[in-house]
């Protein structure tokens, strides 16, 4: 089946630093979408990419969709420790339904 | 507000038993899907449904059912608890299939803890 590469696996980053996470894929996505779990809960949508190229912000955290459809960045600014938490890529084809094919995730830890 | 939920948030179990897991949706959404999290596997798709009376199978659906009787909820039955079933569960939903992409956006429950001794 389709596999979704995340790297890196773990981040540990000093308070203030930027932060920049990569997903890739050897198949094409239709669409992109990132997620953030904290600890006990369930994850959070944080950004949706629909168009190859796309760039698209949400607060200090900034996402693209490669230009080959078979990756995206996610970049978080100015960490701060409620950053703290799993981030996941997600990626859909359009011929899957609603299914998404996730990463395996990028934990990020922010020293104050 | 609409929600997604889960109850219970944690359960202990025996090896053997029987267990259901309910998540209850109130967006009106016609995709549910079941998602099993285990560290070292990510997240797993279980089963799923896109409407009433409509289930199918995901990647690690062996020992595990569901049905869909209404729009809302989509329980998952764990037949004869076993284990290797012991791991965070998700629930998710999505409004349907098709459209546009924003319809695809999945959005998650708070998890249930499952322990199966």
């Amino acid at each position: 089946g389709q596999q979704l590469n995340q790297s890196p696996q773990s981040m540990f980053i000093q308070e203030g630093e930027d932060v920049s996470m990569n997903c890739t894929s050897s198949s094409i996505f239709n669409t992109w979408l990132w997620y953030k779990q904290d600890p006990g809960e369930g994850p959070v949508l944080l950004i949706a990419l629909y168009k190859a190229g796309e760039l698209t912000s949400n607060g200090r955290l900034t996402a693209q969709f490669g230009i080959t459809r078979k990756d995206s960045f996610l970049n978080i600014s100015a960490s701060i420790p409620s950053d703290v938490g799993i981030y996941f890529c997600a990626g859909q084809v359009n011929n899957a339904g609603n299914m998404l094919t996730f990463g395996g995730g990028t934990r990020l830890m922010v020293k104050p | 507000d609409a929600e997604i939920t889960q109850s219970p948030r944690h359960k202990i179990t025996e090896t053997g038993r029987q267990v259901t897991l309910a998540c209850h949706q109130t967006w009106n959404h016609n995709n549910m899907f079941w998602y099993r999290q285990d560290l070292g596997h990510g997240l797993r798709l279980i089963h799923y449904s896109y409407g009433v009376h409509d289930t199918n199978k995901g990647e690690v659906s062996d020992g595990y059912s569901v049905s869909r009787s209404n729009t809302e909820d989509l329980p998952l039955t764990l037949e004869s608890a076993a284990s290797s079933q012991t791991s965070v569960y998700f629930c998710a939903s999505s409004k349907l299939a098709g459209g546009p992409k924003t319809n695809n956006e999945q959005f998650f429950g708070p998890g249930t803890r499952l322990t199966v001794l």
